[in-house]
């Protein structure tokens, strides 16, 4: 248990719907960070956040969107969905002084179905 | 960041120890070399990190070269439960920072 949470583990969706998907980071981990793994693309880094606020961003699309709470929570939100969305979403914190050269763990993952 | 080359797969027996090769011949003085696995679509799993110098931990020592432009990740006594794609990562950090997986390596533990 690598002390990340991600809530839901399993989201099926239609075409063209909107989903939020829930993050809570390690105890003291302040920075966030979303990665979007599908069966063609591999583990892609979406965004990362760090006490609130964006700090880096990867091959994230415009209809996608995140942000990190006063809690240190993050939620990404999935818009106008498509098909090629479907894809396991991790999420991953680490302390966040250092990015890049932190250890980042990673939660259990939340699978999304696109229909 | 520096990009990696990675077996696709690899084999070992239970018991023996797994030895796996990443080469980043165009890595950079402050990019550190990270060890992450997967097993089975759970959320990968950091073993171990390194700059220049071997590091041992509970889980697997990390042998870079001089040069640093490869090293090895080595599992001293596999075990079936460490059959899994292992992702050699290099990371400099800094504001632009991302950690970019590629397809990693499948080990394979026979029993």
């Amino acid at each position: 248990d690598s002390g990340v949470t991600q809530t839901p583990k399993h989201l099926i969706t239609a075409t063209g719907q909107r989903v939020t998907l829930r993050c809570s980071p390690r105890s003291g981990d302040l920075s966030v960070y979303w990665y979007q793994q599908s069966l063609d693309q591999g583990l892609q880094f979406l965004i990362q956040y760090y006490n609130g606020e964006e700090r880096a961003k990867g091959n994230i699309l415009e209809r996608f969107s995140a942000q990190q709470f006063p809690d240190l929570h993050s939620e990404l939100n999935l818009s106008s969905l498509e098909l090629g969305d479907s894809a396991l979403y991790f999420c991953a914190s680490s302390g966040g002084t250092n990015p890049g050269r932190e250890t980042q763990y990673f939660g259990p993952g939340t699978r999304l179905l696109v229909l | 960041d520096a990009k990696t080359t990675q077996p696709t797969s690899m084999d070992c027996a239970e018991g023996r120890a797994a030895n796996l090769p990443c080469n980043h011949s165009t890595i950079s003085g402050n990019e550190y070399v990270y060890w992450y696995r997967q097993i089975h679509s759970q959320g990968p799993q950091y073993i171990i990190h390194g700059l220049k110098n071997n590091e041992t931990n509970e889980m697997a020592s990390l042998i870079i070269t001089e040069d640093r432009k490869s090293s090895t990740l080595i599992l001293p006594h596999a075990t079936l439960r460490d059959t899994a794609v292992y992702y050699c990562i290099v990371s400099s950090g800094g504001s632009n920072y991302k950690l970019t997986f590629g397809k990693g390596t499948l080990l394979t533990v026979n029993p």
